[in-house]
């Protein structure tokens, strides 16, 4: 089982639709959890944290089972900026526990 | 407020040169990361450091030096370089939790496009 998986899309929808991504982790040991946005050619950046108890900002709602060891970004209202595609970020264990571990990421086309 | 900062934005070289980059931040982070992005791959840890002089290597080091002199800055070098090194190179730092494990967000620049010929 790889470390972080995500479903790579894309996911086309139209402006103002609900979309949501999941992303499942392999260590149950797991502590910090991220979602990051990338536009294309640009580098990441820090979207939100994932908190156990889930969280909220603004459009976009992130929550974490640990049972079943998956996070999720929900965006609701989509807007045509919202196009970019979403990273899972998860903290390493064992030797590299010191380090973030990135999914490869779910593209998402907002259209018009 | 730069941030992290990457040099240069885009290079070219032949196979068999040698380069450096440079990554700057000016945030006191204590953790500094190399990471390289090629399509279909995600983002790939080549080397990292948790302080000033200390470095380790990630999950793609081979082909790959780094050196951390000063806690602001960390340089990436391209001992011999090869066409599989072609990349987009992000350079990231962090602050450290708990005294060496660190689980905070980490600050990315805005990339080094490198192309070997």
């Amino acid at each position: 089982r790889k470390e972080v998986e995500q479903d790579p899309g894309p996911f086309n929808v139209p402006e103002g639709a609900t979309v949501a991504f999941n992303c499942t982790y392999s260590n149950s040991a797991s502590q910090s959890f991220f979602w990051y946005r990338q536009d294309c050619r640009k580098e990441p950046k820090l979207l939100m944290s994932v908190y156990s108890s889930g969280n909220e900002d603004g459009r976009f709602t992130a929550q974490l089972n640990r049972a079943s060891q998956y996070i999720s970004l929900l965006i609701r209202d989509s807007k045509l900026s919202d196009s970019a595609t979403y990273l899972c970020v998860v903290n390493g264990y064992g030797g590299s526990q010191g380090n973030l571990i990135f999914g490869k990421g779910t593209k998402l086309s907002v259209k018009p | 407020n730069a941030g992290v900062t990457q040099t240069p934005k885009f290079r070219v070289l032949k196979t068999g040169q040698s380069m450096t980059l440079l990554c700057a931040q000016d945030m006191n982070h204590e953790y500094m990361y190399w990471y390289r992005q090629d399509p279909g791959m995600g983002l790939r840890l080549i080397h990292y450091s948790v302080g000033e002089g200390t470095t380790a290597k990630g999950e793609v080091p081979d082909g790959y030096n780094v050196s951390r002199l000063k806690k602001q800055n960390f340089l990436l070098g391209l001992e011999s370089a090869a066409p599989s090194q072609t990349s987009v190179y992000f350079c990231a730092s962090s602050y450290s939790l708990r005294g060496g494990w660190s689980n905070q967000p980490q600050h990315f620049g805005d990339g080094t496009r490198l192309s070997i010929l």
